[in-house]
């Protein structure tokens, strides 16, 4: 079993939508959250980040952290054409060893 | 401000030889990171520097090495290459204290393709 569960997808909304990506996690050492948005061939960029449990929003972006179910959401509201790329949630320990656990990726489209 | 920047972009190699790519973290930021993104696999880290030290190692063998020079820029060094080594590296920065500190940024790759 992988340290860190993320739904492959794809995801196909159409524009205007609520979109929910969601990881479930085994490892209850994480402590830090991280959602990464990672267009085709490039590189990841940053999106959220979040410190144990709570909700943190940006905009049209919201990330909910639920330490206790191991399961951590990115919310993305009123979605655009511009938002279809691959969502990574990335975790981390407290330990100083500071190497991100990351999930396998949602590819997310989003239709005109 | 300049975000992470890496160099090359594009880099072909036969298998057998070595491969070096290249790193310049934000400015102000003193570790840097390296991940591997073979295709089908996701990112898996690599390597940890911070003040010119390696303070964290992934699962890869030590043909994977690097370091980081008085600047903090880094470097990744890939040596006998192998047909599974093609992947896009990514290279990462952050400041070292907790806190927001421990927010981590990507720059864009370099694809290491081994022919």
């Amino acid at each position: 079993q992988k340290e860190v569960e993320q739904d492959p997808g794809p995801l196909s909304v159409p524009e205007g939508a609520i979109v929910s990506l969601n990881c479930t996690y085994s490892n209850s050492a994480f402590q830090y959250f991280m959602w990464y948005r990672q267009y085709s061939r490039k590189g990841p960029e940053l999106l959220m980040y979040t410190y144990s449990s709570g909700n943190k929003e940006d905009g049209r972006f919201t990330a909910q952290v639920d330490k206790s179910s191991k399961y951590i959401s990115l919310f993305i509201r009123d979605s655009q054409p511009s938002d279809s790329a691959t969502y990574l949630c990335a975790m981390m320990m407290d330990t100083g060893r500071r190497a991100l656990t990351f999930g396998s990726g949602t590819r997310l489209q989003v239709q005109p | 401000e300049a975000g992470v920047t890496q160099s090359p972009t594009h880099l072909i190699k036969t298998r057998g030889q070595q491969a070096t790519l290249r790193c310049s973290p934000i400015s102000g930021h003193t570790s840097v990171y390296w991940y591997q993104q073979a295709l089908g696999l996701g990112l898996q880290f690599l390597l940890w520097y911070d003040e010119g030290e390696e303070r964290n190692r992934g699962n890869f063998p030590p043909r994977f090495s690097g370091r980081q020079f008085p600047n903090y820029s880094s470097e990744l060094n890939v040596n006998a290459l192998e047909l599974e080594d093609s992947a896009l590296y990514l290279c990462a920065s952050s400041l070292v204290a907790g806190g927001s500190g421990n927010t981590i940024y990507f720059g864009e790759g370099s694809w290491l393709t081994v022919v």
